[in-house]
């Protein structure tokens, strides 16, 4: 099993610019969920879904458009990218129920200029 | 709203020595897990120990052991025997399981740095 993985590991993007994080598990997890981190801030989460077809909105949602077409796939989209979206983006997994532990993807560092 | 709190933004502490870092969280729920997340210069997301709420035994996971104080919403990790390849920062998260989705709800972290 690879896990969860994301892909690039760091982009570099100017104000304006759309771009998509892509996230993937191969654990047939239903839940998947997307977290942003900044210095002194921890992790806050931005989107999660429940399932396929299935997305709602977490603390910091605003900026940020997700879908879940597929049960391994959850990608997070920036559709015009702004210098307070800096930061390094984190994707996890877990089976359905909340009992089940996350696992983590390595993150993407993202820097907008 | 569940809120989790780390008081101590950074530590020190010297190899082989013992150190605890401290939580509180604030929940009107009763159905919950607790957790210490390890993250190293690397950044991956390392889960070091899980507490359940209903259980009053304190967990352990070979040098790291949370005490667990229901009442007053606390939740603090002891590092005992501190090795060079613990300092990274450490995040304290909260998970509701009664009849939510069971979001992670992360604290601000706490740099911690072992010191040969």
């Amino acid at each position: 099993n690879a896990g969860v993985t994301q892909t690039p590991k760091f982009q570099v993007l100017k104000t304006g610019q759309s771009m998509t994080l892509q996230c993937a598990q191969d654990m047939n997890h239903e839940y998947m969920s997307w977290y942003r981190q900044d210095p002194g801030m921890g992790l806050r989460l931005i989107h999660y879904s429940v399932g396929a077809g299935i997305t709602d909105q977490g603390e910091v949602p605003n900026g940020y458009n997700v879908s879940r077409s597929t049960t391994e796939d959850f990608p997070l989209r920036l559709l015009s990218a702004a210098p307070s979206q800096t930061s390094v983006y984190f994707c996890a997994s877990r089976r359905g129920t909340p009992i089940d532990r996350e696992f983590f993807g390595p993150g993407t560092r993202l820097t907008v200029l | 709203a569940q809120t989790v709190t780390q008081s101590q933004p950074e530590m020190s502490v010297q190899e082989a020595e013992t150190v605890t870092l401290s939580c509180t969280y604030d929940t009107s729920e009763n159905n919950y897990y607790l957790f210490w997340y390890k993250q190293p210069p690397s950044r991956q997301m390392i889960l070091v120990i899980r507490q359940e709420a209903y259980k009053q035994q304190n967990a352990t996971e070979n040098r790291f052991s949370v005490n667990f104080q229901k009442a007053a919403k606390s939740f603090s990790l002891k590092i005992s025997d501190s090795q060079l390849g613990d300092t990274a920062m450490y995040f304290c998260a909260f998970k509701n399981y009664g009849g939510s989705q069971g979001n992670l709800i992360f604290g601000k972290g706490t740099k911690l740095s072992v010191k040969p």
